[in-house]
């Protein structure tokens, strides 16, 4: 069945850019069914959504960090990407990607998540 | 934003008891709502999906309800495995928002 995978480095400087990749196995990442999703949880914490993106490479974003991310796909390696810049300490979070789907027309909920990366923000 | 507020943040409960969590948005999302469980070091499962439907491989102890800005999640017989960590989303708006979370820990 469809897994997904995070990878990257889990330590990032403050100021810099931390780097994912999220790599889709058992399935397509080119299905016009689905949207495909960062989330982020701070230790102890609950859950953020970061931004979505389809496989044509429509991308939408919270406002609240949409600044500084910037999410991308790359079909022919079935995987999708995330970038954060100008870390700090509050940045520091398990990461997750997850596929949303659609129902009906409309899009849905997150079905299936990766097992998450934890990345620290620290000098 | 859609500011979703799940209530009560924690919960004690026993094996058998009928467990209800409530999630209440900020303004009406129709019932474009999806529960999750979350256990400690995993992924959050999903468990409910557009306020109440079922998802697939999910035991039926566990049932949603409500739409517009009031909804709950009821498990109507704990189980051992259903101590967790439960989340509330809203994707009625393309800016998607979580609840803070309920903690059902064991009574």
């Amino acid at each position: 069945q469809l897994q997904l995978q995070e990878s990257g480095p889990g330590l990032v400087k403050p100021s810099e850019t931390l780097s994912l990749t999220c790599t889709v196995s058992g399935g397509s990442i080119s299905s016009s069914s689905y949207y495909w999703g960062w989330i982020r949880q701070p230790p102890g914490k609950g859950l953020e959504w970061i931004g979505s993106i389809y496989y044509s490479g429509s991308t939408y974003y919270n406002p609240s960090l949409k600044s500084r991310v910037t999410i991308s796909v790359d079909t022919s390696k079935n995987q999708f990407s995330l970038k954060l810049s100008s870390v700090t300490a509050a940045d520091t979070a398990v990461f997750y990607c997850a596929r949303r789907r659609t129902y009906g027309g409309n899009l849905d909920a997150f079905d299936i998540w990766g097992q998450g990366t934890m990345v620290t923000v620290s000098s | 934003d859609i500011q979703m507020t799940q209530f009560p943040s924690t919960l004690s409960a026993s094996v058998g008891d009928r467990v209800t969590i409530t999630c209440r948005a900020s303004q009406s999302i129709s019932s474009w709502l999806a529960w999750y469980q979350q256990k400690p070091g995993k992924a959050p499962k999903l468990l409910i999906y557009k306020a109440s439907s079922l998802e697939s491989g999910v035991p039926s102890r566990f049932s949603g309800s409500g739409s517009g800005t009031e909804f709950t999640l009821t498990i109507s017989s704990l189980q051992p495995d259903d101590f967790a960590t439960y989340y509330c989303q809203q994707y009625n708006s393309y800016l998607l928002t979580f609840g803070g979370g309920t903690k059902v820990e064991i009574k």
